[in-house]
Order: structure tokens, then sequence, then C-alpha cells
């Protein structure tokens, strides 16, 4: 069974441009969930959808968006760049919603870098 | 304020040692997570807790929910055990995720 696959795994964007992630979840999982991994933050919980409908956000601005396609694969999109959303985005996903707990199963991130 | 804090921050062992690790937090949770990442970024998740205790291998799981604490143990600790242990919990109602910031394990050979 494949994992979880983040693309792309590296990504350098200048100040001011936008960003897109993307994540596949493992086959069945239909809850993906985003965090933002920074040295000065640690982990911090983005946002979570579940059949297409955001279910939980964090505490970011909103030039952090995402959405959830009918294959469950998800997007992350970071508009108007600024220099500290330099990070490592992960993605996670788990076969079953927020209100049901269920392990979560993390890809290996993609790491942004803004110039 | 951190709703999660995690103790120690670091820690060196020699191979072998029993190894603990702990996690208060201040919120209502419906679970708590033990997460592994290695250098390079993976994270793999270790454990899923809602009470009492989970065993898997050489590592071992407790909470209390009552007194908002968790506790990681590894038994005969090896090298391969070297990488940052982060205690993750989904708040009760809001099922906002809240990390801790770490714990960072090194095994000596």
């Amino acid at each position: 069974k494949a994992g979880v696959t983040q693309t792309p795994r590296y990504l350098i964007k200048t100040r001011g441009q936008q960003v897109t992630l993307s994540c596949s979840p493992i086959s069945g999982h239909r809850s993906v969930s985003w965090y933002q991994q920074t040295p000065g933050q640690g982990l911090q919980f983005l946002f979570e959808y579940f059949s297409e409908t955001q279910r939980n956000k964090g505490n970011f601005p909103g030039r952090f968006s995402g959405r959830q396609f009918s294959n469950s694969r998800s997007e992350m999109n970071v508009s108007t760049l600024e220099l500290g959303d330099s990070a490592l985005y992960l993605c996670a996903s788990s076969f079953l919603t927020v209100t049901n707990n269920s392990p979560l199963h993390f890809g290996n991130g993609t790491r942004l870098t803004v110039t | 304020k951190n709703e999660v804090e995690q103790s120690p921050q670091n820690l060196t062992a020699q191979e072998g040692e029993f190894i603990t690790i702990n996690c208060s937090y201040s919120v209502g949770i419906s679970a708590l997570h033990w997460l592994q990442q290695h250098p390079g970024g993976g994270i793999v998740s270790l454990f899923m807790l809602s009470s009492g205790k989970k065993k898997h291998g050489r590592l071992i799981a407790t909470i209390n929910i009552q007194e908002k604490h968790s506790s990681l143990h590894i038994t005969a600790s090896h090298p391969r055990d070297s990488a940052v242990y982060i205690c993750a919990v989904r708040r009760m109602g809001g099922n906002q995720f809240y990390f801790g910031t770490g714990t960072s394990l090194t095994v000596i050979p």
C-alpha cells in the first residue's frame, strides 16, 4: 500500500509569489490534514479536510488556504509569500474524520524556501 | 502559553538505557499522539492514546487523563532510536491539534 505522497519535495520561491503544494493520501483515507514546521515555532496545525470539506482550521492568516478533491487528494496554497513562510509543510492522512480519532500517516513533506 | 509541554528538551543516553519522555497538556483532549521524527523530516506516528497504556516492541506509552500527563518509555534503547519525539494532542470540541516542542534523543553506542 503506497504511503502519503507530497509533491514537490523542495521548492524555492520569492516574496510575493504564490505556491501550491500537493498531498495524495493513502488509498481509502478520506481525511487529510496539513501542518507547518519551523525551527522557531515547531509543528503547527494548518487545517484539515474530510470529504472535500474543511473541518478544522488552525490560527493562520487567510493567505493559507486549501482544498480537497473527490479522490481525497488535497492541495494547499499560500499566496503573497513572506520570508516567514519558509518551512517544512507536512500533510497527514487518516482513515476517519476528526471526531473519530485514528492514527495519522505523514508524508515526507515539502520544504519551502522563500527568498 | 503552550498547551503542550514536553520534557526533557534534549536527552543523551547510552545504548541499553531505559528512557522516559514526558508530556503535559492543559486542554481537554480526545486523543494524544506520540510522533517520531528522524533527520530529514519524515514523521512516523508511534501511538495514539485516549486512555491507559499501549506497547509496541520496546516502546510503551501511558496516559493519565485526570492528571493531563503522558509518558513515552523506550526500553533497551538503541542508536536507531535517535530521533526527535513529539507529543501532540487533539483538543476535545475544537478538534485542533497542538504540539509539544519535541524531545531530541541521542543514543550513544
